[in-house]
């Protein structure tokens, strides 16, 4: 099975900062790669798919990078409604995995 | 508008059982693989099981396998998730979702005596 980690496990940065996530898989993905946004009571929300493309509706200060094993979120301009829990999860082959979270607050 | 809306959650004795719907809406709901996916309060995220458009292909993680069972009506637009000899490390929000697109809102489901 593939296993997914995510770092730094959390970050804090101040409002108009770019961020970068990394997410790295045990073993090839290709590009089978989604990162979700998770604010607290709510459910993910999909930023990225296909490691690079922008879900439909999703600001274009989100974007992401990578293939086979690495991979990066990078949040520009960060703003205080950014403050949430992001997930990477590979879709590459069943069983799919998601990496444990990157918490992101604003200082 | 695509929707996703979870719906059969609540409390549940150890070994019990538990079905789960979602009715699904704005989209080719029988063109389009549905997974299930669940959260531990406070804990990160853990896929449970898809299953293909047609209903043809299943699959499961380890943790399930054997006691879950997924299924769809696509002549009724909705996804299910059968549970079975239900365990307290089961307890989390189970939420329905396309996944890398869009995720219903999670419905509770609390395995305990």
């Amino acid at each position: 099975d593939i296993q997914m980690t995510q770092s730094p496990s959390s970050l804090s940065a101040s409002v108009g900062d770019r961020v970068t996530i990394t997410c790295r898989a045990s073993q090839g993905i290709s590009n089978f790669l989604a990162w979700f946004q998770q604010k607290p009571g709510k459910a993910p929300k999909s930023l990225i798919y296909g490691a690079s493309s922008l879900q439909s509706g999703v600001p274009s200060k989100f974007s992401g990078s990578g293939s086979g094993t690495d991979f990066t979120l990078t949040i520009n301009n960060l703003q205080p409604e950014d403050s949430a829990t992001y997930f990477c999860q590979h879709y590459q082959t069943y069983p799919f995995s998601f990496g444990p979270g990157t918490k992101v607050d604003i200082k | 508008e695509v929707q996703l809306l979870e719906s059969g959650g609540g409390l549940v004795q150890p070994g019990g059982s538990l079905r789960l719907s979602c009715a699904a809406s704005g989209f080719s709901f029988s063109s389009s693989s549905m997974s299930w996916v669940r959260q531990t309060p406070g804990k990160g995220l853990e896929w449970v099981s898809s299953i293909t458009g047609s209903g043809d292909n299943t699959y499961y993680a380890d943790s399930v396998k054997g006691r879950f069972t997924i299924s769809r009506d696509n002549s009724k637009n909705t996804l299910y998730v059968q549970m079975n000899s239900l365990r307290a490390e089961d307890t989390a929000i189970y939420y329905c979702a396309k996944l890398t697109s869009n995720w219903g809102q999670g419905t509770l489901v609390t395995v305990s005596s």
